[in-house]
C-alpha cells in the first residue's frame, strides 16, 4: 500500500516564500506530482519529480529525495490567488493508479 | 480550462437512489478515470476505462460502475446510495497511461449530496 502525509493546513503572508513537505511511503516508486486545488474547482497540474533533485517552473519549485520518501512545494512571492489546496501524489510502480494526498489548504493574507 | 466537462455539476438524491455522472474528455484523450473526493480529503481513485474497457479500479464496491462510449466520454453510475457516498466526483482524462501514467487532466466535478 502507500502512505502520504502532508500538512493539513498553513498560513503565509503575501510576497513570502512558502514550503509544503509531503512525505510518502511506497514499495515502489514511479514519480512524485504536485496538483492546485482552489475550492470549488478541479484539480491542476503543477510539477512532476521523477528525479532526486529540484525543478523550477516560475514561482513554483518542487524537490524529491527518493531515498528519504521526501518531497517539499516552495511557492515564492506569494500572491493572494494562491490561496488554494496543494494535492501530492505518488505514482507506485507497475499497473498501479496515481495515489493522492488528503492535502494542504494554504491560507495567503495580507 | 482542462476541456474535460462533467454534469450535473450539483445534485442531491436520497439513500437507496441511484445516480448517474457524465464527463466529457478533452479532444483526443483515450482514458478516463474516476475519483471520489470526500470533504477535506485527497481524490480517491474508483476506476479507469481505456478505450471502452475498465483497466484499473480501486477499493469500492460493485455498486460503483461505469461505462465509456466509442467517442470517449465516460458515464459513473452508483446504485443503492449511501449517506457516506456524499463527495465531489471528479473526472480526468489524459492520453494512455491515465492514472497510472500521472498528469490528469480534471473537469471541475460533480457534487454530490445524499441525504
Amino acid at each position: 500500500g502507500q502512505n502520504i502525509d502532508q500538512p493539513t493546513e498553513m498560513t503565509a503572508t503575501e510576497g513570502a516564500i512558502v514550503q509544503i513537505n509531503c512525505t510518502y511511503q511506497t514499495s515502489g516508486f514511479n514519480g512524485l506530482f504536485w496538483y492546485q486545488q482552489h475550492a470549488g474547482e478541479a484539480p491542476t497540474f503543477l510539477s512532476y519529480n521523477v528525479l532526486d533533485g529540484l525543478e523550477e517552473k516560475g514561482r513554483f519549485s518542487s524537490f524529491l529525495s527518493r531515498s528519504k520518501g521526501y518531497s517539499y512545494l516552495l511557492l515564492k512571492e506569494l500572491q493572494m490567488k494562491d490561496s488554494a489546496s496543494y494535492l501530492c501524489a505518488v505514482k507506485d510502480s507497475g499497473n498501479t493508479p496515481l495515489v493522492f494526498g488528503k492535502g494542504t489548504r494554504l491560507s495567503v493574507i495580507a | 480550462e482542462t476541456g474535460v466537462t462533467q454534469s450535473p455539476t450539483h445534485l442531491i438524491k436520497t439513500r437507496g437512489q441511484q445516480v448517474t455522472l457524465r464527463c466529457s474528455s478533452q479532444s483526443g484523450h483515450n482514458t478516463v478515470s474516476w475519483y471520489q473526493q470526500a470533504l477535506g480529503q485527497g481524490p480517491q481513485f474508483i476506476f479507469q476505462y481505456y478505450r471502452e474497457e475498465e483497466n484499473g479500479r480501486g477499493n469500492f464496491p460493485p455498486r460503483f460502475s461505469g461505462l465509456q462510449f466509442p467517442n470517449y466520454s465516460s458515464e459513473l453510475n452508483v446504485n443503492a446510495l449511501e449517506l457516506d457516498d456524499s463527495a465531489l466526483y471528479l473526472c480526468a482524462s489524459s492520453l494512455g497511461g491515465g492514472a497510472f501514467a500521472g498528469e490528469l487532466f480534471f473537469g471541475e466535478g460533480s457534487r454530490l449530496t445524499v441525504l
